[in-house]
């Protein structure tokens, strides 16, 4: 179980727009920054957003992050079928004393 | 560029200590401005963070981890290690390396992983 909860997964068409949603308590996500990632098959996870909405160099700016209170959100614009892979949200936890992660979100493009 | 690259034995026998080694390139671990941490993905599943540490030897562990586990730093080598003592089949995982920033605690570089087997 998880300390930060996410849908299983998603789908949606080519072109599509889709959100990933992430849940969390005032000790993690209302607290702290929440971060993303993104971990295509057999590779390790890249870094997607951090600080809420910030991208990283080089990220496409199809991405994109918001928060709001205790829950925080990706959204994929444009949607390729190189965007098919796992997406983990991410933030400390005050309460835990360490990062926790979310269960991940598997992105199907249908 | 920054690269990080995880080392040690691929395969454990179950009550022996798993010692992985993670070496840094493209980035001085004594320069100070980064945390260094270890994370781990049981098969199929999702992350799990485990540790990190910081130049000067500072460190935040996993509490559901934390009395079998030990980080290290060597800044005169730039690498960090990972001990787990007592290991079982439930620590078999990908041990992944990564990079930390302070700002926003973000993992910024990842090694490629590593897998570790434990068996019986």
């Amino acid at each position: 179980q998880s300390v930060l909860t996410q849908p299983p997964s998603v789908s949606a068409a080519p072109r599509q727009r889709v959100t990933i949603s992430c849940s969390g308590s005032s000790s993690n996500i209302g607290n702290n920054a929440v971060n993303w990632y993104q971990q295509l098959p057999g590779k390790a996870p890249k870094l997607l957003i951090y600080y809420d909405d910030l991208l990283p160099s080089g990220v496409s700016e199809r991405f994109s992050g918001s928060k709001s209170g205790t829950s925080a959100s990706l959204a994929i614009s444009g949607l390729q079928s190189e965007d098919e892979a796992d997406y983990y949200c991410a933030a400390w936890d005050d309460s835990l004393n360490g990062e926790v992660f979310g269960g991940g979100t598997k992105l199907t493009v249908l | 560029q920054v690269q990080l690259q995880e080392s040690g034995p691929g395969q454990l026998k179950a009550s022996q200590t798993l010692s992985l080694t993670c070496s840094v390139s493209g980035d001085s671990i004594s320069s100070g401005h980064y945390y260094w941490s270890w994370i781990r993905q049981h098969p199929g599943k999702g992350l799990e963070w485990i540790a990190y540490i910081y130049h000067r030897g500072s460190t935040y562990y996993n509490p559901s981890l934390k009395s079998r586990i030990t980080i290290s730093v060597d800044t005169s080598k730039n690498h960090f290690s990972l001990k787990l003592s007592s290991v079982t089949a439930a620590d078999t995982a990908v041990y992944y390396c990564a990079r930390q920033s302070p700002a926003a605690m973000q993992f910024d570089y990842w090694g490629q992983g590593t897998l570790v087997t434990v068996s019986s």
